[in-house]
């Protein structure tokens, strides 16, 4: 596609519930981010893929939330057991390739996801 | 550890004002990556400009100019005769050269009046 696509562009669901969120990139790029907002505050790193493997997952919060990338394009953010502090909006990016740090991200319109 | 501090919170000015936009750093890397996105209403992070550690040299593009000072831990951004259509969330950010992953400070929301 022409952008980085995120569905859906906005989840509201139940404390407690399992929700996941899902991320198209730029075709061909091979680097793909996930990253947090909250309200008033600068996106927060969670994790990043390079092709399929997550090459650095330093940022996710806890064992709750977890990321794949099976083919090395489409990624899904998974979200267990979700509180209401996990109400942010979550960002996608991608880049045509990590591990070097001047790689420009493009990055989608975001999922906000409310927790009620 | 990777920090980028903007003091600033909310700037408004009146059309056709320049208006420059701050944002501090701190580092360990020796290169690093410095970078100002926008963020209009819409939600969408729009990358603006990038420069590398190793070079200071200040440029011009349009109406946007940066201003990157080693010594003070600096990279200000300068935006010239103001818009309406420029009111946003600007976030500077910070890549060590290591990956790409971003730190981000807060933002700086910038009003532009008619």
């Amino acid at each position: 596609g022409a952008g980085v696509s995120q569905t859906p562009s906005n989840k509201v669901t139940e404390k407690g519930k399992y929700v996941e969120l899902r991320c198209d990139p730029i075709s061909g790029h091979t680097a793909l981010y996930w990253y947090r907002q909250s309200l008033g505050q600068g996106p927060e790193f969670l994790i990043y893929f390079q092709g399929t493997g997550a090459a650095d997952d330093s940022g996710l919060p806890n064992d709750r939330f977890f990321a794949v990338r099976p083919e090395g394009s489409v990624s899904t953010l998974k979200i267990q057991r979700t509180e209401r502090g996990d109400s942010a909006v979550y960002l996608c990016a991608s880049s045509l390739r990590a591990g070097r740090g001047g790689t420009e991200a493009f990055f989608g319109q975001g999922t906000r996801l409310t927790v009620v | 550890a990777q920090k980028v501090t903007q003091a600033q919170t909310e700037i408004s000015v009146v059309e056709k004002e320049d208006v420059t936009l701050d944002c501090v750093y701190e580092t360990r890397d020796t290169t690093y990556y410095l970078f100002w996105y926008k963020q209009p209403p819409s939600g969408e992070l729009v990358f603006l400009i990038r420069r590398n550690s190793f070079d200071e040299q200040n440029e011009i593009s349009g109406r946007y100019s940066w201003n990157f000072q080693k010594s003070t831990s600096s990279f200000n951004f300068t935006i010239t005769a103001s818009q309406v259509v420029d009111s946003a969330v600007y976030f500077c950010a910070l890549s060590a050269s290591a990956n790409s992953k971003l730190t981000f400070g807060k933002g700086i929301t910038l009003s532009v009046r008619p």
